[in-house]
């Protein structure tokens, strides 16, 4: 199974700052990666796929990149509506998928 | 627009049974792949099982392989997870998810249900 390594796992940031998370493969999965977005209490949300497609209607000061095994995913501008748990999720290998450990950001 | 709407959830014994269903709406449930993915409390999210847009092909993660048996019901726009022989690591929202790509499985979730709760507990 392809492991992912998601970091960090949790991080606190200010309104306005930019921010990224960080997610390694375990081996090459090109550009076979999508990101989500869990607030608390409610379903993830896609947000990116294939590495870097911004889904629609996703603003876009989320964004990201990476192909093989380094990845990443920013957040321009931090705002206060960004609080959640961000998941990095391959879809090279199947099955199974994996899904990163997920990464929980806070506002400080 | 699309709405995945989970039930069945609740309280099991270990060993016990549960059926899950997911009813679908504002898509053509017929012609995509469909996923239940699961999260136990406070945990991360797991890949469970994925059912063809025909239901000719399942696939499931090698943790519920022979326990847990998707299925679906394209006249009635329903998806569906059989849990038999249940252990206390089963405890875990169920979410399903429709796969992004028309008459494929690309592992793409593009949409979710809001969950349901399943606990094993004796």
């Amino acid at each position: 199974d392809i492991q992912m390594t998601q970091s960090p796992a949790s991080l606190s940031a200010s309104v306005g700052d930019r921010v990224t998370i960080t997610c390694q493969a375990s081996q090459g999965i090109s550009n076979y990666l999508n990101w989500y977005q869990q607030k608390p209490g409610k379903a993830p949300k896609l947000l990116i796929s294939g590495a870097s497609t911004l889904e629609a209607g996703v603003p876009s000061r989320f964004s990201g990149g990476g192909s093989g095994t380094d990845f990443t995913f920013t957040i321009h501008y931090l705002q206060p509506e960004d609080i959640a748990t961000y998941f990095c999720q391959q879809y090279n290998a199947l099955p199974p998928i994996t899904f990163g450990q997920g990464t929980r950001l806070e506002i400080k | 627009q699309v709405q995945l709407v989970e039930s069945g959830g609740g309280v099991v014994q270990p060993w016990g049974s549960l059926r899950l269903s997911c009813a679908a709406s504002g898509f053509t449930f017929s012609d995509f792949g469909m996923h239940w993915v699961r999260q136990a409390p406070g945990k991360g999210l797991e890949w469970v099982a994925v059912i063809s847009y025909d239901g000719n092909r399942k696939i499931y993660a090698d943790s519920v392989k022979g326990r847990l048996t998707i299925s679906r019901d394209n006249s009635r726009n329903t998806l569906y997870l059989e849990m038999d022989s249940l252990r206390l690591e089963d405890t875990a929202v169920y979410y399903c998810a429709k796969d992004r790509v028309r008459r494929s499985s690309w592992f793409i979730f593009d949409h979710w249900g809001q969950g349901a709760l399943v606990t094993v507990s004796s």
